[in-house]
């Protein structure tokens, strides 16, 4: 069976500060996976994807992510991060044509003055 | 969110009610899918369908009913709703990626 992890229920960063946000997969075969952030009663909203290709991928409002196939992970990262960057962030993975996603438990991402 | 809408976006029932919820889609996409969200769960699939009667079971199905007439509408249906499905839904729609809806946010009292 598939399983996403995000090992980290909340992260504290400065705004300026570069960030990170961990996530671990455990996916047969070739894995597609996936970074979704969710704002305050709100969906889902869609950042970025890794299906094949290129390593590092880049995605919206200036986040990208680093596939590394060794150390089965898929990191967000931002350069310098925005105290609107504040929100839940979201890991998912899925094999094959991804007809099914499974989610990491979410990542608080809190960026203070 | 464009192209999928969920109906209600909140709603109250008392335990043992049938509850259904709707997922419409403009997109005419294949795939849709049922999740819940609860604290330090995630999003978790219910049920999901790959086209109009093609329905399957995911990770937390108990308790859940789920049917497709037609390409645009997911139906969820708890039968007799208790307390441990109060939670907020979420319909998605993919054709490899995924969109999801506003959510429904469901409380069984």
């Amino acid at each position: 069976a598939q399983s996403v992890a995000q090992p980290e229920d909340q992260v504290n960063v400065a705004e300026g500060n570069p960030l990170t946000v961990k996530c671990t997969y455990s996916v047969s075969g070739n894995p597609y996976l996936f970074w979704y952030v969710q704002y305050p009663n709100r969906g889902l909203q869609f950042l970025l994807k890794y299906i094949t290709g290129d390593n590092l991928v880049k995605g919206s409002y200036g986040f990208e992510a680093e596939f590394n196939k060794s150390q089965t992970s898929f990191h967000l990262k931002k350069p310098s991060a925005l105290v609107s960057d504040s929100a839940l962030y979201f890991c998912a993975g899925g094999a094959g044509t991804a007809s099914k996603l499974t989610f990491g438990t979410g990542t608080r991402l809190q960026v203070t003055l | 969110d464009a192209g999928i809408t969920q109906s209600p976006r909140h709603k109250v029932t008392e335990t043992g009610t049938p509850v259904t919820l709707r997922c419409h889609q403009t997109e005419n996409h294949r795939y849709m899918y049922w999740y819940r969200q609860d604290p330090g769960h995630g999003l978790r699939l219910i049920h999901y369908s790959y086209g109009v009667k093609d329905t399957d079971k995911g990770e937390v199905s108990d308790g859940y009913s789920v049917s497709r007439s037609k390409t645009e509408d997911f139906l969820l249906t708890l039968e007799s709703a208790t307390s441990s499905q109060t939670s907020v839904y979420f319909c998605a729609i993919s054709e490899r990626v995924f969109t999801f809806g506003s959510g429904t946010r469901l409380t069984v009292v």
